[in-house]
């Protein structure tokens, strides 16, 4: 089971691009990197997997260097909206069961 | 498609009484899990179920905590007796898939309070 580590709290300005690494020093091979978003009084939902180098979508961009052994997640342009907690998780998207955890997640906040 | 279900939102106890929260899965999806979510521990796994199979219930915090998955779109938390350390908020979810790295998808959650 691939540990992560990341950052318990993070502040930032609005309009400024926000990255949020994760280390994940064990991660075995067939395991992807995957990121959730959580807003108060909601449940976390999902905003991106990726397994090697660059992944981007309509809400961020996943950055994975060569060794896997971290990864970055980037929240370009950030607006008050984004302040909420974002959990890093590694584990297999195919095949059996494997145990994945959310932990205590970063804590963003966006500051006006 | 109305997403993750749970009922009741909000539930307030006293210690010792029964609390049973609910849970109703998006159609299709053929896995389960129980969250617990504190300020201290923050959002841990209780159960995993498949195809309404427990696969893995090591996360239940003692004897006290029950799930059932009689069906693919009911499961029930239980909680009897009931105590203090149990207020927390209770999220279920679910996804298509056996491995736990697919997306999943999170209800609203039931926050409970035992006073």
């Amino acid at each position: 089971l691939a540990k992560t580590t990341q950052p318990i709290s993070m502040d930032s300005y609005e309009g400024q691009e926000v990255n949020i690494t994760c280390s994940h020093n064990n991660i075995a091979t067939n395991d992807y990197i995957t990121w959730y978003q959580q807003f108060p009084s909601q449940g976390p939902r999902f905003i991106i997997q990726g397994y090697k180098t660059k992944v981007t979508n309509e809400v961020a961009s996943l950055f994975i260097p060569a060794d896997r052994k971290s990864s970055t997640l980037s929240l370009p342009r950030v607006s008050l909206s984004d302040t909420a907690v974002y959990y890093c998780l590694v584990g297999v998207n195919s095949g059996g069961y494997q145990k994945v955890t959310f932990g205590i997640g970063t804590k963003l906040q966006v500051i006006p | 498609d109305a997403g993750v279900i749970q009922s009741p939102r909000h539930e307030v106890t006293e210690m010792g009484q029964e609390v049973t929260l609910r849970c109703k899965p998006i159609s299709g999806h053929n896995s389960l899990f129980w969250y617990r979510q504190t300020m201290m521990r923050g959002l841990e796994l209780l159960i995993y179920f498949n195809n309404n199979v427990p696969i893995d219930d090591s996360g239940m915090p003692e004897d006290r905590f029950s799930a059932k998955m009689p069906n693919a779109s009911f499961s029930t938390l239980k909680i009897q007796p009931s105590e203090p350390r149990d207020s927390a908020v209770y999220f279920c979810a679910s996804s298509l898939g056996l491995a736990g790295a697919r997306e999943q998808f999170f209800g609203p959650g039931t926050r409970l309070t035992v006073l």
